[in-house]
């Protein structure tokens, strides 16, 4: 079954507004993570939240997790058409050895000009 | 940008064909992952390694196999290519975990085979 599933699925916004996506996951985790994947590229790791932490910012980035729902979110604000790209949410099971993850499907974000 | 390379970046070949990709990456890493993905779809693990002669399969099933000889190089192997092995391979690698490393994964650009 998916572990992670996100929310929407495709997203379109213009240059400077929020883009928010969610994530929610069945099972305990260690930690939550979200990677980027420009088309046709690997994936870049944007920003990690453990299991004890409910909110964590990089940059332009806010992340949010509330384990009692299993869910998460991930804010990008006064967006660029650069951020244009998949995301997908991705988390490392209680239990498991730290590195191995388990994807969402990815949210797709376009941001126009 | 992260040290970690694939090669090919693309591959199409004829049924039945063996085919290697390659995986090596330059930062030391103990632990090495192979994904597959296919367009628009999630990331699904293959095979895993914790470290040199360390092997296991991942979450999905694959007919691929994989080798871990040196740390540095974690190539997957295809014995006999078949249409529904078309897909893009991604290959990552983490640090050992510490409180600074927690698992996150450093991905190579991947590798897009097609077999017609």
């Amino acid at each position: 079954s998916q572990q992670g599933e996100e929310d929407p699925q495709a997203l379109s916004i213009q240059e400077g507004e929020n883009a928010t996506m969610n994530c929610s996951y069945k099972t305990s985790i260690n930690n939550l993570q979200w990677y980027r994947q420009n088309s046709g590229r690997g994936l870049v790791h944007l920003i990690l939240i453990r299991s004890n932490e409910r909110e964590k910012h990089s940059g332009r980035l806010r992340v949010t997790l509330d384990t009692s729902k299993k869910s998460s979110s991930l804010l990008i604000t006064a967006s660029r058409a650069a951020d244009t790209a998949s995301y997908f949410c991705a988390t490392n099971a209680g239990g498991t050895s730290y590195g191995k993850l388990t994807f969402g499907q990815g949210t797709i974000l376009t941001v126009h000009p | 940008e992260a040290d970690i390379y694939q090669t090919p970046r693309y591959l199409v070949i004829g049924t039945g064909k063996k085919i290697t990709l390659e995986c090596s990456q330059t930062m030391g890493h103990d632990k090495m992952y192979w994904y597959q993905q296919d367009p628009g779809m999630e990331l699904h693990l293959i095979h895993y390694s914790y470290g040199v002669n360390s092997t296991e399969k991942g979450d999905l099933s694959s007919e691929s196999t994989v080798s871990r000889i040196r740390t540095e190089h974690f190539p997957l192997t295809l014995e006999s290519a078949r249409p529904s092995h078309t897909s893009q391979y991604l290959c990552a690698s983490s640090p050992p975990t510490s409180r600074q490393n927690t698992g996150e994964l450093f991905f190579g650009e991947g590798s897009r085979l097609t077999v017609l």
